[in-house]
């Protein structure tokens, strides 16, 4: 089992829908969760860190982290066409490498 | 713009030979990590450097180096090229030496090598 698992898609949605993302993993030693979004030939870009369960808002995103299900959320509200990238969530023990999930690229259609 | 800066965005090199990669991280960041980048295999982490030191280690293959100076820019060495090498490699950078327990990663915008 990978440690980190994420649907690649592609996950194609019609502009002003909500967009949940998800990643699932098996290290119950993940305590911080971070979600990247990545344009096509640019860096990765960080959206949202989160420390242990709950969730956290900015703008249109909001992150979830369930530990006891293993189960992390993304979600997009009001979502734009200037959405569309690929989506890599990523997490890490304390003091450990950050594990980052293959990504999943959503296309928000017009 | 992240503040880290990756040069040179593109290579194109044969197999067999040997090249080099640089990284500048954002002001006021000690550590520098590397990570290469595939459609199959997604991020992989290759290697920490913090404040000069090697603080951590990935897949790194043993034909691939790298260094972090005082001015805490970072080289990744890559020699004896495969076309399996071809990728995308990423420099990110942060302020603490311990992962995310510290700060998260901002990545720079990669170079793309491509080995024929």
């Amino acid at each position: 089992q990978k440690e980190v698992e994420q649907d690649p898609g592609p996950l194609s949605v019609p502009e002003g829908a909500i967009v949940s993302l998800n990643c699932t993993y098996s290290n119950s030693a993940f305590q911080y969760f971070m979600w990247y979004r990545q344009y096509s030939r640019k860096g990765p870009e960080l959206l949202m860190y989160t420390y242990s369960s709950g969730n956290k808002e900015d703008g249109r995103f909001t992150a979830q982290v369930d530990k006891s299900s293993k189960y992390i959320s993304l979600f997009i509200r009001d979502s734009q066409p200037s959405d569309s990238a690929t989506y890599l969530c990523a997490m890490s023990a304390w003091g450990d490498k950050i594990i980052f999930g293959k990504g999943t690229r959503l296309h928000i259609l017009p | 713009d992240s503040g880290v800066t990756q040069t040179p965005k593109h290579l194109i090199t044969a197999t067999g030979q040997r090249v080099t990669l640089r990284c500048s991280p954002r002001s006021g960041d000690l550590s520098v990590y590397w990570y290469q980048q595939s459609l199959d295999q997604g991020l992989q982490f290759l290697i920490q450097y913090y404040n000069g030191e090697e603080r951590a280690k990935g897949n790194i293959l043993e034909r691939f180096s790298a260094q972090q100076f005082p001015d805490l820019h970072s080289e990744l060495n890559l020699s004896s090229l495969e076309l399996g090498d071809s990728a995308l490699y990423f420099c990110a950078s942060s302020v603490g030496g311990t992962g995310a327990s510290n700060s998260p990663l901002h990545f720079g915008n990669g170079t793309r090598l491509t080995v024929t």
